[in-house]
């Protein structure tokens, strides 16, 4: 059971690259989120999921777009990559939503933007 | 919305001691505050948590407590071990985001042997 699975680990982007994080989950959760992880900042969505074709905004969605064209997938798109984008993401995903659910989180993709 | 704040940021203990980090949070209607750690090169993982309608809540050696009148939870760790060490983040269901978790930035937990 592979849990959830983020590709690539590592990239590095120029400013003004796009580029696309893939997230699958082998769980049949319905919730899906994507996180990133800035020192001393702890970990703040980004956009998130509540079922296969739906997105919602979080906390800093701006300069991210995303889909969930199918349930066990969620991609996360950066247009047009700034430096301030430089961060490690994360995805999760929940069985329910909001804090009931825990989360199961991957292992995490550090993009770093020259 | 909700705001969760963490302390300390990084905390080192000799094994054996002690350990604990304190969250507060400013939204009184959230009602469930769970507990991350993370290992380095991983994602963080649920270690323990606890409802408002609860006060403490222990799984051997870790607990956590919970004062909703003062808005402030706190991770216990007794008996530090080296694989304690680790990142740890508190997190608060806010009513903002259709419920979703609010982070605490993390504490660095260094258990020295």
């Amino acid at each position: 059971n592979a849990g959830v699975t983020q590709t690539p680990k590592f990239r590095v982007l120029k400013t003004g690259q796009s580029m696309t994080l893939l997230c699958a989950q082998d769980m049949n959760h319905e919730y899906m989120y994507w996180y990133r992880q800035d020192p001393g900042m702890g970990l703040r969505l980004i956009h998130y999921s509540v079922g296969e074709g739906t997105t919602a905004k979080g906390e800093v969605p701006d300069g991210y777009n995303v889909s969930r064209l199918k349930k066990q997938n969620f991609l996360l798109g950066l247009e047009s990559a700034a430096p301030s984008q430089t961060s490690v993401y994360f995805c999760a995903s929940s069985q329910t939503g909001g804090g009931v659910g825990v989360l199961t989180f991957g292992a995490g993709s550090r993009l770093t933007v020259l | 919305g909700e705001n969760v704040e963490q302390h300390p940021s990084t905390l080192s203990v000799q094994e054996g001691d002690s350990a604990v980090i304190k969250c507060t949070y400013s939204d009184s209607a959230s009602n469930y505050f769970p507990w991350y750690k993370q290992e380095l090169g991983k994602g963080p993982q649920l270690i323990i948590d606890i409802r408002s309608n609860v006060g403490e809540k222990k799984d051997q050696r870790i607990a956590v407590t919970l004062n909703k009148t003062a808005k402030h939870f706190s991770l216990h760790i007794t008996e530090t071990q080296p694989e304690d060490s680790a990142v740890y983040f508190c997190a608060a269901r806010g009513m903002e985001y259709g419920n979703k978790l609010v982070f605490g930035a993390g504490t660095i937990l260094r258990v020295k042997s």
